[in-house]
């Protein structure tokens, strides 16, 4: 299978401030990622689409301004958390679609982030 | 996306076979049943999928009624380490790239 590996595992922010999450694929180029959300005890929920070299397209819902996406190279895409508030605090996920034969029917997920913010 | 029901939660012994049941009556011809699993606090992990015969890898086997609106997902011999919620997604396959819808899923709980 294909690796996507996310970094940092667990962060804790203060109100007000920024944070980035980091989504990379090890082995394989990613020219879509997805960030999902999850709330305790709940599914995930997709946030946004994340396509290499154009703007993210976000869920209905999700403020674009606030989680800001950059997709810049086919293997990170980043997820800024900006302004972050308690009520930011989530788990906090990203996946990636591998094109090679044999993979592109699966999404392959990184091992998540738990954002706590103060 | 065709819409899935899943029991909450069901309890295996370990070393038993933990059958999880998954219905998708509305699933179109062209959409695929796909599992996975999401260990506490961890990302997803991908199973198996199928789209109307029977499939068998490593990890499980998926089982899917010939009318394709229900599915069955089968760890051989679970272990305790098999203990996760577990996702039945159905989804049409785009090769630009797709995301896929969660439920709630099936709490699985393998004892000792």
């Amino acid at each position: 299978g294909a690796v996507v590996s996310q970094h940092p595992s667990w962060v804790i922010c203060k109100s007000g401030t920024s944070v980035k999450i980091e989504c990379r694929s090890l082995d394989f180029q990613a020219t879509t990622m997805f960030w999902y959300r999850q709330f305790p005890k709940q599914s995930l929920m997709l946030m946004a689409t994340s396509n290499e070299g154009s703007k993210a397209t976000y869920e209905q819902g999700v403020e674009k301004d606030k989680f800001l996406i950059n997709h810049a190279s086919l293997t990170l895409s980043t997820l800024t958390v900006t302004s972050a508030h308690p009520e930011d605090s989530s788990f906090y996920i990203c996946s990636a679609s591998d094109r090679r034969q044999g993979n592109f029917e699966k999404l392959f997920f990184g091992s998540g982030t738990q954002l706590s913010v103060l | 996306d065709a819409k899935t029901t899943q029991p909450p939660s069901m309890d295996c012994a370990e070393g038993r076979a933990a059958n999880l049941p998954c219905n998708h009556s509305t699933i179109s011809g062209n959409e695929y049943v796909y599992w996975y699993r999401q260990i506490h606090s961890q990302g997803p992990q991908y199973i198996i999928h199928g789209l109307k015969n029977n499939e068998t890898n490593e990890m499980a086997s998926l089982i899917i009624t010939e009318d394709r609106k229900s599915s069955t997902l089968i760890l051989p011999h679970a272990t305790l380490r098999d203990t996760a919620v577990y996702y039945c997604i159905v989804r049409a396959i785009s090769n630009s790239g797709y995301a896929l819808n969660f439920g709630k899923g099936t709490s699985l709980l393998v004892t000792p």
